[in-house]
């Protein structure tokens, strides 16, 4: 079964950075699509990021582009969202998922607060 | 700025059909809009229902369907049970590897 176990999240604040992970086994990590999705407190879910499976190619929202990147070790099977110039509105739970097109799998989150 | 559009909150009784939409400010959705469709409950991480307008996930039951209805995606459930009270979401590939998630519909069962 494809398992997705994100981690890094934390309280930072505000104007600071953090660096999420995302630990996938049971697949062929490097054959997929990944995305970064954050959901936050009582809001609906928000499409991030996406990276191609040889790391080559990246996409991002409008609302964190500049400030967020996206990038994958396929040797350590893993997926990261490096978070730069944190701002209160990214408070959130922040999943990743395995390729939209393929039916996406999701991991359970890990919770980002940023606050002073 | 690319809005995608879903019904508000709506109610199905047990037994019966609903059908979500999932629309697009700038047009028509289609096929080339790959929609895809997840099932949430507070606290939990999303479940997909449907990829690419009609394929369902593994492990989904065949009371739900995707497919275009007019100019809109739509998931239609059909014999609805309490259990499929949640928050539904849909997604859209837009262009250049971005995707964009509608607002989600709350499906209340009564």
């Amino acid at each position: 079964e494809v398992q997705l176990v994100e981690s890094g999240g934390g309280l930072v604040q505000p104007g600071g950075s953090l660096r999420l992970s995302c630990v996938a086994s049971e697949f062929t990590f490097s054959n997929y699509w990944m995305h970064w999705v954050r959901q936050a407190p009582g809001q609906g879910l928000v499409w991030l990021s996406s990276i191609n499976g040889d790391g080559s190619r990246a996409a991002y929202a409008d609302s964190v582009k500049g400030r967020f990147t996206i990038s994958r070790d396929n040797a350590k099977n893993t997926l990261y969202l490096q978070m730069n110039s944190l701002r209160g509105e990214d408070t959130a739970i922040y999943f990743c998922a395995r390729e939209i097109n393929r039916g996406a799998s999701w991991g359970q989150g890990t919770l980002v607060t940023v606050s002073s | 700025q690319t809005v995608v559009t879903q019904e508000p909150p709506f109610s199905v009784s047990p037994g019966g059909t609903v059908t979500l939409t999932c629309g697009l400010n700038s047009g028509s959705v289609s096929s080339d809009n790959y929609p895809s469709w997840f099932q949430q409950t507070p606290g939990q991480a999303p479940r997909t229902l449907i990829y690419k307008t009609n394929i369902r996930s593994s492990g989904v039951p065949d009371r739900f369907s995707g497919s275009i209805l007019g100019n809109k995606a739509a998931l239609t459930i059909t014999g609805a049970q309490a259990d499929d009270e949640s928050d539904y979401y849909c997604l859209l590939y837009i262009s250049a590897d971005i995707w964009v998630f509608g607002g989600g519909t709350k499906l209340t069962v009564l």
